[in-house]
């Protein structure tokens, strides 16, 4: 059975750093491309970073320069380092996979971290 | 960058067939998929590249694209079916996904 665990998530100043992480069961993440989504409170969904199996990475532009995703294959583990944290960046993080095809749609999502950046 | 829109609410009475719009320049030369979310959930698939449905997703769930418009279609809708969705697309452009702004389906 195909798992996404979220962790790491909390309130944060801005100008601070979180790490998220997203432990996956049931398949390899390297083997698949993995996503993060951000929710803001009330707000629709957003992509924010991918990693494909071969290990290109994009971010949405509002990020790009502040969040690094990348991903640990002994731990099968998907990660998200966000730097400079701002206000805008608070919401529900979840991870999700889709198998290593472009285009291919996040078959499997996690149920998401609240990440707070307040004073 | 790529826009996708969404009308924020779309209602209908139980039973009847409600239909959810994602409009783009030429969306129907990209695969379209579709995520419901119900509150404090997270979302998940319904409809991916256009039409197809995932195991577990009922018949009278289906989606359609063509033109500058994509259509998800509820048939035959029941008030478990109340919730928000979304269309999305994978912009090669750009190598970025994009979201529509999502719509919340309501069941009168």
């Amino acid at each position: 059975e195909v798992q996404l665990v979220e962790s790491g998530g909390g309130l944060v100043q801005p100008g601070g750093s979180l790490r998220l992480s997203c432990a996956a069961s049931g398949f390899t993440v390297s083997s698949n491309y993995m996503s993060w989504v951000r929710q803001a409170p009330g707000k629709g969904l957003e992509w924010v970073s991918v990693i494909y199996s071969g290990g290109s990475t994009y971010y949405t532009d509002s990020v790009k320069g502040r969040f690094t995703i990348s991903r640990d294959n002994s731990k099968n583990t998907l990660y998200l380092q966000m730097n400079s944290l701002r206000a805008e960046d608070t919401a529900v993080y979840y991870c999700a996979m889709g198998i290593a095809v472009a285009g291919a749609p996040f078959d499997y999502w996690g149920q998401g971290t609240l990440v707070t950046v307040s004073s | 960058s790529y826009v996708l829109t969404q009308p924020p609410s779309v209602s209908v009475a139980p039973g009847k067939t409600a239909r959810i719009t994602c409009g783009g320049n030429n969306i129907g030369s990209k695969g379209v998929h579709w995520y419901q979310q119900r509150p404090g959930q997270a979302p998940v698939l319904v409809i991916y590249y256009d039409n197809d449905r995932p195991s577990g997703i009922p018949e009278r769930v289906s989606g359609s694209n063509s033109g500058n418009t994509a259509t998800l279609t509820i048939s035959r809708v029941e008030a478990g079916d109340e919730a928000d969705y979304y269309c999305q697309v994978w912009d090669s452009s750009s190598d970025h996904w994009v979201f529509g702004g999502g719509t919340k389906l309501t069941v009168l």
